[in-house]
């Protein structure tokens, strides 16, 4: 089985340009999970979609950042305007969440974003 | 604010030793957790999940929990150079997100 897929891999840009990142959940899975890790801060929570409708955006930064699900297995993550400060590396995950506990975690390769 | 915290590390141990990585959490609600391995340059990697009290074996890899002490651990036996990697502990209750822990990086020297 494929599991979650993410693009691009590598992103540089510079700074003041719309960057879209883009995430296929595991097929099956129902939430979806978008992370930003840096040296600093660790892997953070951004915003998490449970059957394809945001649930919590509290982790998002700016306005700058916008998420959209727009289907089961396709999500995206925008920055705009891109600055120096959101460079890092962009994780998406999904789980099959249910009622019970077992809600493990899967993470896609995730895409390192430079911004200059 | 619900946290896991996690001795950052490095934590070096030689080769064919135990390793041994904790955590502790502050939510008593919490009732999942997880350890992730996390290897330079990659993603998180799902290693173990424990859910009760008591021990969880798999393979070199043994899970701890204790709910009353918000205490869990991992423990590695007969470490591997391969082994060396930054280990993240998460938890969650029900459906809420994980909490990581911001990780302890593990150095196996051979």
């Amino acid at each position: 089985d494929a599991g979650v897929i993410q693009s691009p891999r590598h992103e540089v840009t510079e700074m003041g340009q719309e960057v879209t990142l883009r995430c296929k959940p595991i097929s099956g899975h129902n939430s979806l999970f978008w992370y930003r890790q840096t040296m600093m801060r660790g892997l953070e929570l951004l915003i998490y979609f449970n059957n394809n409708v945001p649930i919590d955006d509290s982790g998002m930064p700016e306005d700058r950042f916008s998420a959209k699900m727009p289907n089961a297995s396709f999500s995206t993550l925008k920055i705009q305007p891109s600055e120096p400060r959101d460079s890092a590396v962009y994780f998406c995950a999904s789980s099959r969440s249910t009622s019970g506990r077992r809600n493990e975690q899967f993470f896609g390769p995730g895409t390192r974003l430079t911004v200059l | 604010q619900k946290e896991v915290e996690q001795n950052s590390g490095p934590l070096s141990v030689p080769e064919g030793a135990i390793a041994s990585l904790n955590c502790t959490y502050s939510d008593r609600g919490s009732q999942s957790f997880f350890w992730y391995r996390q290897y330079s340059g990659k993603s998180p990697e799902l290693i173990m999940s424990i859910y009760s009290n008591g021990d969880k074996e798999d393979g070199r890899f043994t899970a701890q929990l204790n709910k009353a002490s918000q205490y869990v651990s991992l423990l590695i036996r007969d470490s591997q150079p391969s082994d060396s990697a930054t280990y993240l502990c998460a938890a969650n209750s029900g459906n809420t997100p994980l909490v990581f822990g911001k990780g302890t990086r593990l150095s196996v020297i051979a």
